[in-house]
Order: C-alpha cells, then sequence, then structure tokens
C-alpha cells in the first residue's frame, strides 16, 4: 500500500539550532516527493520537491533535503531555524499517474523556543 | 494572479443541508483537485479532474459531488451534510506536465 509516514507528531528547537524533519514513505513506482508548509489558519505552501537528478534538493526559506531511496526517505532539513518557521509540516508522495493525487503524510507540527 | 481561490473562508451547516463549496484558480491548470484535512490524518483526496468535462473519485468521496464545465472551475457540493464531514477542505491544481499542486487557502466547515 502506498504511504507515508512522519514519525514526529510534535518537534520543539530552539531558535538558531539545526532542525531535521523525518519522512518514509512505501510506493511502487518511482515518486515525487515534496514537502508543504502550513501556517495556522492558512492553505500550504510548497517548500522543496525531488523529480529525479540530485538527491539533495534546495527550497525556499533556506530548507533542503535529501532522498535517500536505499531508506525510502525524504527527510527535510535547516541548518539554523528562525520563529518564523514554527508551522506544521507535511510530506507528500505524488506520481503522474494518478491524474495527479498526492499522498500526504500526518504532519510534525514545530514548535520554536526563543 | 491570484492563483487558488477558494470561497468561502468559514462555514457552519446544520445536519442534512446542502452547500457548494467554490474553487477556481487563474494559472490555466489542467489538473484540479479537492482535500479534507482532518487532525492527525494529513490530506485525504475527495475528487479530482484532468480537464473540462472528466472528475474521477479520490480516497474519501462518499458525501461530496464534483464538476468541471470550466477549466477554471471546480465546485465541490455537499448534498447533505453530516457531522462527519467537518474538517477543512483544500482545492488544489496542477500543470499537466508538472506534479507538484498549489494550493488554495482553505474553507474551514463545521457541521451540527
Amino acid at each position: 500500500a502506498q504511504s507515508v509516514t512522519q514519525p514526529d507528531i510534535h518537534i520543539t528547537v530552539s531558535e538558531g539550532a539545526s532542525l531535521e524533519l523525518r519522512c518514509n514513505y512505501s510506493y511502487g513506482a518511482t515518486p515525487y516527493l515534496f514537502w508543504y508548509v502550513q501556517s495556522p489558519g492558512q492553505g500550504l505552501q510548497l517548500l522543496l520537491k525531488y523529480f529525479s537528478g540530485d538527491t539533495l534538493v534546495q527550497g525556499i526559506k533556506g530548507f533542503e533535503a535529501e532522498f535517500k531511496r536505499s531508506q525510502s526517505s525524504f527527510n527535510l532539513r535547516k541548518p539554523s531555524v528562525h520563529w518564523s518557521d514554527a508551522a506544521e509540516y507535511f510530506c507528500a508522495v505524488g506520481n503522474y499517474n494518478q491524474g495527479g493525487k498526492l499522498i500526504f503524510g500526518q504532519g510534525t507540527e514545530l514548535s520554536v523556543k526563543p | 494572479n491570484a492563483g487558488v481561490t477558494q470561497t468561502p473562508k468559514f462555514q457552519v451547516l446544520k445536519t442534512g443541508q446542502s452547500m457548494t463549496l467554490q474553487c477556481a484558480q487563474d494559472m490555466n491548470h489542467e489538473y484540479m483537485s479537492w482535500y479534507r484535512q482532518d487532525p492527525g490524518m494529513g490530506l485525504r483526496l475527495i475528487h479530482y479532474s484532468v480537464g473540462a468535462g472528466i472528475t474521477d473519485q479520490g480516497e474519501v468521496p462518499n458525501g461530496y459531488n464534483v464538476s468541471r464545465s470550466t477549466t477554471e472551475d471546480f465546485p465541490l457540493r455537499l448534498l447533505s451534510a453530516a457531522p462527519s464531514q467537518t474538517s477543512v477542505y483544500f482545492c488544489a491544481s496542477r500543470q499537466v506536465d508538472r506534479p507538484e499542486q498549489y494550493f488554495g487557502p482553505g474553507t474551514r466547515l463545521t457541521v451540527t
């Protein structure tokens, strides 16, 4: 079955500290992978995407993610967190052959301590 | 360029009432989708469309209808609202040859 797992429901980090949010997927075909961010009461904003090629991808707001096929993972990282990064983060997989269907993880809520 | 817009932002319905959630996009995207977001469950696909006149069911289609008469608009209809449909609803669109989707701001629906 196709699925996305985000093992951490809630993470708290101090401002200026590094961040890694975990994402594991189970998908039969070659996945397209995404990270979205949702601020409270807002829609989802695309942070970054992986289609092919270099397995380390850069996104907006200083985020990056690394695709590791052997571990079926696509973890999100940021070297220094800012208070404005507090939000909920969603990992998703998608494929051309499903009419655009995205399969989302449950989300990880990030809190930032001053 | 407004992107994906949704109306209303908030709605309260009584059980059994019907309503339509509106979604429009001005990016000329062929593909459009509706998702619902529930706590601890991420987003789940309700219905999607790959072009005007073509729709298909997603993961949780029961209780919802859609139609796509134009490229720009993709309304979601609740025929007889139930408390289980209390959720936040997001509309999304994408280009045919690009799998990333762009989301609207959402409609928060409460059914009492």
